[in-house]
């Protein structure tokens, strides 16, 4: 079956530019994670969607991240006014549902450069 | 904020050796803890999901131990294969949320 995926694979852009992550789990996974590994870092949790709650966002680094799941499956991480410290690889999990019982399929992630 | 830590960072040993780290975490209120391989290039993947004070996990030549009142959880390898070279990940939940706390990881290099 299919795992998740996350488009695309590498990103360049130039500082101040926005961009768009997205990321598709697993079918029928209810919860949906993003983190990100900046280099040299181990890796750091950005937000969380479980269903049709709201998301818990106590890890987005600033009011310029944001990220949407439509129709409780595909997600999109959006960056705006990128900073060259957002350079990273951004990393995307889901879950069968919340239970910390269960065990995360990550995506091969996207790796984002600012320049 | 919550604290994992893990250790040590980095360990290269030879093929056929035997190793272990560990992941340390809060003792209270624990909920979960997760271990993860993450090879270079590839996806992280789970190993183990351990949830009870004294769990014991093995997977082929890996297992692990969870001491949820001590707050810490080693990983065993048992004859390293240079497959096995990655970085090991620990990721620990509480009781009072929902998203996981990774530890730094460890890097093993089996060298042939």
């Amino acid at each position: 079956g299919a795992g998740v995926s996350q488009s695309p694979s590498n990103k360049v852009t130039e500082k101040g530019k926005d961009v768009e992550l997205r990321c598709d789990p697993i079918s029928g996974h209810t919860a949906l994670y993003w983190y990100r590994q900046s280099l040299g870092q181990g890796l750091e949790f950005l937000i969380y969607f479980q269903g049709n709650s709201a998301p818990d966002k106590s890890g987005l680094p600033s009011d310029r991240f944001s990220a949407e799941r439509t129709g409780g499956s595909v997600s999109t991480l959006t960056i705006q006014r990128t900073q060259q410290e957002d350079s990273a690889v951004y990393l995307c999990a889901s879950s069968l549902g919340t239970s910390g019982g269960n065990e995360q399929y990550f995506g091969p992630g996207t790796r984002l450069t600012v320049t | 904020i919550l604290n994992v830590e893990q250790s040590p960072q980095s360990l290269h040993v030879q093929e056929g050796d035997s190793t272990n780290f560990t992941c340390s975490f809060p003792s209270s209120n624990f909920y979960a803890l997760h271990w993860y391989r993450w090879e270079t290039a590839k996806s992280p993947e789970a190993l183990f999901v351990m949830t009870l004070n004294g769990d014991e996990k093995k997977k082929g030549r890996i297992s692990a131990t969870l001491n949820t009142k001590e707050g810490y959880s080693y990983l065993y390898i048992k004859g390293s294969q240079p497959e096995d070279s990655a970085t090991y990940l620990c990721a620990f939940i509480n009781n009072y949320g929902q998203n996981f706390v990774f530890g730094p990881g460890t890097r093993l290099s089996v060298l042939p």
